[in-house]
């Protein structure tokens, strides 16, 4: 049980682009998922918290204007890179939980190579 | 806010021998500690996790120590084997409605055969 998937796994894509990445909770309700972005061999850097039917709270640091988030449903939430640029390249994990229920599932992420 | 720090950063043993690896947090609030095993390009999987009610925590090979006062936890991992290498992560949760993670930095594990 408790397994999130996380859609794509790997993307290429040219600068200036925008580009979206799903995280399903495939059974269970997951009210609440975190995004994270991990660099190579650094820690997972929480990015923002995201409730169902809410607005994302986000870190410090953190542009929400750059990284849109979405939690329409109660097995989904997108999240969306504006205009990606090199910088943005990263590995980017999302994970779930039905609070008050832990630990955090993990989704396999998803590699960003922005040219 | 929480912050946690991780060591040591890279630990090499001999297949057999004991690892054990600490971490420290700041927020005396914090109420979940749990511990995470990621191998290279794949998710972080948690292995075991505390709660802030528990002094001690062990399943098979592995165990988990806290100790609030000194708001140290530490992962201890017995007759260690070739395929136990791989970053372990510790993390601590606030106590507040968001349930969310603060990771450390990580341990790179290495068992020789």
């Amino acid at each position: 049980g408790a397994v999130v998937s996380q859609h794509p796994s790997w993307v290429i894509c040219k600068s200036g682009t925008s580009v979206k990445i799903e995280c399903r909770s495939l059974d269970f309700q997951a009210t609440t998922m975190f995004w994270y972005r991990q660099f190579p061999k650094q820690s997972l850097m929480l990015m923002a918290t995201s409730n169902e039917g809410s607005k994302a709270t986000y870190e410090q640091g953190v542009e929400k204007d750059k990284f849109l988030i979405n939690h329409a449903s109660l097995t989904l939430s997108t999240l969306t890179v504006t205009s990606a640029h090199p910088e943005d390249s990263s590995f980017y994990i999302c994970s779930a939980i039905d609070p008050p229920n832990q630990p955090q599932h993990f989704g396999d992420g998803t590699r960003l190579s922005i040219l | 806010g929480e912050n946690v720090e991780q060591h040591p950063s890279t630990l090499s043993v001999q297949e057999g021998d004991s690892a054990v690896i600490k971490c420290t947090y700041s927020d005396s609030a914090s109420n979940y500690f749990p511990w995470y095993k990621q191998e290279l390009g794949k998710r972080p999987q948690l292995i075991i996790d505390i709660r802030s009610n528990v002094g001690e925590k062990k399943d098979q090979r592995i165990a988990v120590t806290l100790n609030k006062t000194a708001k140290h936890f530490s992962l201890h991992i017995t007759e260690t084997q070739p395929e136990d290498s791989a970053v372990y992560f510790c993390a601590a949760s606030p106590m507040d409605s968001s349930y969310k993670l603060i990771f450390g930095s990580g341990t790179r594990l290495l068992v020789r055969p």
